[in-house]
């Protein structure tokens, strides 16, 4: 079945480490996305892509980065810059005629 | 400003009660409309969108949602509530320019009582 996958489902990072969440996809949707979830404080972009090699920056860019060498994947590093990133991490894409989101599974980013 | 609003942050219904959840938006054109549902610590599923025709969609889970285009809003409707329908909804709009983004309101946390 098509769908989006992210890992880990759980991950914990050290102050002052670059930590890498994956997202990988097999809707072939050209659209991939990004946001940060906290509690109480609903989704928030921060990144997308629209195509392959091109990405955007959503409104709480600062502390990440992200690539899109292939269509099916949209990796996002949570830099040491981040200084708040313990957060719940949705990706998500969209893609033909389906104007609304396919979401992954998340994954939860705690700071030990 | 073009916004998503879900007024309620909290509901608690009685089990076998009816719900209403209400989104408000707002856009110079109707956008697509959507209704997403998010257990804890899982991704949002799609219990229905609107795109154009009858302004009463029918989605998963026993959901249906009305769109009122003189009202600006599309309320999340459920007959009788189950236990299981504990979760966050959020209400999403798709503004149909500028690529294709959601954009999401804050969510609306349902409680359900036995």
């Amino acid at each position: 079945d098509g769908g989006i996958t992210q890992s880990p489902k759980y991950l914990f990072r050290k102050e002052g480490q670059n930590v890498t969440l994956s997202c990988e996809q097999n809707l072939n949707h050209d659209a991939m996305y990004w946001y940060r979830q906290d509690p109480g404080q609903g989704l928030r972009l921060i990144y997308y892509s629209q195509i392959v090699n091109d990405f955007q920056k959503g409104d709480i860019a600062e502390g990440y980065s992200v690539s899109r060498e292939k269509k099916e994947s949209f990796p996002l590093t949570v830099t040491s810059a981040q200084k708040n990133p313990t957060a719940f991490y949705l990706c998500a894409s969209i893609g033909g005629a389906d104007y609304g989101y396919t979401f992954g599974s998340g994954t939860r980013l705690t700071v030990v | 400003a073009q916004s998503v609003t879900q007024p309620d942050i909290h509901i608690t219904v009685s089990e076998g009660a009816s719900l209403e959840l209400r989104c408000n938006y707002s856009y110079g054109a109707t956008p697509y409309l959507f209704w997403y549902v998010q257990s804890p610590g899982q991704g949002l599923q799609l219990l229905l969108k609107y795109f154009s025709g009858d302004t009463l969609v029918q989605g998963i889970k026993g959901f249906e949602a009305e769109f009122k285009r003189s009202q600006s809003s599309f309320n999340l409707r459920k007959p009788s509530v189950h236990w299981s329908d504990a979760a966050e909804y959020f209400c999403a709009v798709n503004p149909r320019y500028a690529g294709n983004m959601l954009t999401f309101g804050g969510g609306t946390r349902l409680m359900v009582k036995p």
